[in-house]
């Protein structure tokens, strides 16, 4: 069962945008400024977009943006393109030198 | 540029031991932390343990812990996590990522851990 709770699929138009939930609780992710978020394609390893909570890696699209409200987190995707259909998973650290991830949402771009 | 390099797939029987190897390069490896997540086939990612720059303070998460040992040598730039008392269920692709600012930023190619008896 994972810590942190996401929608299992989302969907939206190219040029949309989409947003991903993630809640977790005033342990984790209300209680901390750490959650990051993280795009998977078929086969391939997981890619960093968003770190403490608003911040992008240098090279991620400014397409894509996080914020957070209480004990959910959420990640959006702006102006959707075809190669923004993946996996996504939220993560957050959870105290005690420990972290968790959310169980993924799949992104399709209709 | 950074890079995380694994070792290859296993092939291992319940009960077994595996032992995962990633070797860093393009960074100051002694410099930051080193996770380790796990994929099961076809679920999502499941966060297993760090080891601290060091390498001498671990955390392991609850689920596995006593059945998970990470280490590293900074000699060879290389992190190692062993998972012992193998189960069908420990089948999955094992991933090295590098730590930072509570996130992880580079990510091994993953290393697929097949347990069948």
């Amino acid at each position: 069962q994972s810590a942190l709770t996401q929608p299992p699929s989302a969907s939206g138009s190219p040029g949309q945008s989409v947003t991903i939930s993630c809640t977790g609780t005033s342990s984790d992710i209300g209680g901390y400024n750490y959650v990051s978020w993280y795009q998977q394609h078929p086969g391939k390893a997981p890619k960093l977009m968003i770190y403490e909570v608003t911040k992008r890696p240098s090279g991620v699209p400014d397409r894509f943006s996080g914020s957070k409200s209480g004990n959910t987190a959420s990640l959006t995707v702006s102006g959707l393109q075809a190669e923004d259909e993946a996996d996504y998973y939220c993560s957050s650290y959870i105290g005690s030198n420990n972290w968790g991830f959310g169980g993924g949402t799949k992104l399709t771009v209709l | 540029q950074v890079q995380l390099v694994q070792s290859g797939a296993e092939v291992k029987k319940p009960g077994a031991s595996v032992k995962v190897s990633c070797k860093a390069s393009g960074y100051t490896f002694a410099t930051y932390n080193m996770h380790w997540v796990r994929q099961a086939p076809g679920q999502g990612l499941e966060w297993m343990g760090k080891i601290n720059p060091s390498g001498d303070g671990t955390t392991y998460a609850q689920r596995i812990q006593g059945r998970v040992s990470m280490s590293r040598d900074t000699s060879t730039s290389t992190a190692y996590m062993e998972l012992s008392s193998l189960r069908l269920e420990d089948t999955a692709v094992y991933y090295c990522a590098r730590g930072y600012n509570y996130g992880h930023d580079y990510w091994g190619q993953g290393t697929l851990v097949t347990v069948s008896s």
